[in-house]
């Protein structure tokens, strides 16, 4: 079965610093997808960063960017430049290529962010 | 911008007592989700939903559950007896196509006692 795992409960990073998420997953599937999911206190999950697993290059979008590392099985999120508005509750979740919508999801990491 | 919508926001209930949980998907989204989260643990996929019938349940989904899409606009989660450990946060999610992005609803807190 698969699984996604975030060792790191809470995370603090001082406005302007970066700040890298962690995030492992277990699975014996080639073909799937990782996404990094933002949830803001009281809002709804809105998805942050996806990465194919068949690609190489690893995804980024504006200050986020995600180290993936195949073989270890390794998912991290990395903010730069981090504003009092990245302050969430960020998720790592994984999905097979053909699952459709199955998200498998981590523990969350509760990131804040001190001016 | 377009977004997935929850109500009721916060339900509390009885052990034994039939829920819904409403959910107004994004207008032009054909596939439907409910997840759920118990406090201080992960979210899990409950189900998914295309063309009016369930194309995909986890083992949480049992008898008791059932969704439906009674209007073409409305996606709903039916608990029909609610036990303590129904207790939960519910999040409603849909997606253009089977491997679009999901966009997620704040979610309805359910509280049975």
């Amino acid at each position: 079965a698969q699984t996604v795992t975030q060792s790191q409960p809470e995370m603090s990073v001082q406005e302007a610093e970066t700040v890298t998420l962690s995030c492992t997953y277990d699975t014996s599937e080639s073909d799937y997808y990782l996404f990094w999911y933002k949830q803001p206190p009281s809002r709804q999950m809105i998805l942050v960063i996806r990465q194919e697993a068949y690609k190489q290059q690893n995804a980024t979008e504006n200050r986020f960017s995600v180290n993936f590392q195949k073989a270890a099985k390794s998912f991290s999120l990395k903010i730069s430049d981090s504003q009092l508005g990245d302050a969430a509750m960020y998720f790592c979740a994984y999905r097979l290529y053909n699952q459709g919508g199955k998200l498998i999801f981590g523990q969350g990491t509760e990131l804040s962010v001190k001016p | 911008e377009p977004e997935v919508t929850q109500t009721p926001s916060h339900q509390v209930t009885q052990m034994g007592q039939e829920v819904i949980l409403r959910c107004v998907p994004i207008s032009n989204h054909l596939y439907f989700y409910w997840y759920r989260q118990i406090l201080g643990q992960k979210v899990e996929f409950l189900v998914s939903f295309y063309n009016n019938e369930i194309s995909e349940k986890s083992e949480i989904f049992d008898d008791q559950f059932s969704v439906e899409r009674p209007d073409g606009s409305n996606f709903t989660l039916k608990i029909r007896s609610t036990k303590l450990e129904d207790s939960a946060m519910y999040f409603c999610a849909s997606s253009r196509g089977e491997t679009g992005e999901l966009f997620f609803g704040e979610g309805s807190r359910l509280t049975v006692l």
